[in-house]
């Protein structure tokens, strides 16, 4: 069975900072990876996916992710963070059969004006 | 928004209540899904539906019952629930399973309240 660690539980910036979450995950198969974004009071969004090809993957927002295979990692990434940003993130992977989708602890990221 | 709908958007009922939940999408998607996610917590699968039949269940109670009597429509029935099962329940579709890189689609959430 798939699983994913997001080690940061709760993260706080400035508004300008850069950001970095990271996401491990743990399964045997081809994996599909994928970061959503939980916005105060709104639906589960998707950021960005990772299935096949470069490992290097962007997505809304000025959101990127890059998949390290020998590090099990799928850490995502901004430049430069806004107000707008504060939100909770979740790393998730997907099964090879297609049908299950993993969540991480998700990490809630505050930032400050 | 979302293009995956659910009703109601908040819903408070008793331990001996019955109710249920409604989820509905036209994205023409094939695989539905109920996830459960509680304060502060990571959404929870609970079902599977490919093509209209169960394909995963997660050892979920059985006091929560799925249906799916169509492609677009996806119900959760609820019958002597614990104030524990209090949560966000959410619904989710997606093209396929088994579809390399299909993400999922996920709706507003219910908020229940089990009292």
């Amino acid at each position: 069975a798939q699983s994913v660690s997001q080690h940061n539980h709760h993260v706080i910036l400035s508004e300008a900072a850069s950001l970095e979450l990271g996401c491990n995950y743990s399964y045997g198969g081809t994996v599909n990876l994928f970061w959503y974004v939980q916005y105060p009071g709104q639906h589960l969004q998707l950021l960005l996916k990772y299935f096949s090809g470069d490992p290097l993957v962007k997505g809304i927002k000025g959101f990127e992710a890059e998949f390290i295979k020998s590090k099990f990692s799928f850490n995502l990434r901004k430049p430069s963070v806004q107000w707008s940003d504060t939100a909770e993130y979740f790393c998730a992977v997907k099964n090879n059969a297609g049908n299950m989708l993993t969540f991480g602890g998700g990490t809630r990221l505050m930032v400050k004006p | 928004d979302t293009e995956v709908t659910q009703t109601p958007k908040h819903l408070v009922m008793g331990m001996t209540n019955k109710k249920s939940l409604k989820c509905e999408q036209h994205m023409g998607h094939r695989a539905m899904y109920w996830y459960k996610q509680k304060a502060k917590k990571p959404p929870e699968l609970m079902f599977v539906y490919s093509y209209e039949k169960l394909s995963i269940n997660e050892s979920v109670p059985s006091r929560f019952s799925p249906e799916c009597p169509n492609s677009s429509l996806l119900n959760l029935h609820l019958h002597a629930l614990q104030p524990e099962d209090s949560a966000l329940y959410l619904c989710a579709s997606s093209q396929e399973t088994g579809l390399r890189g299909s993400p999922l689609h996920f709706g507003n959430g219910t908020r229940l309240t089990v009292t």
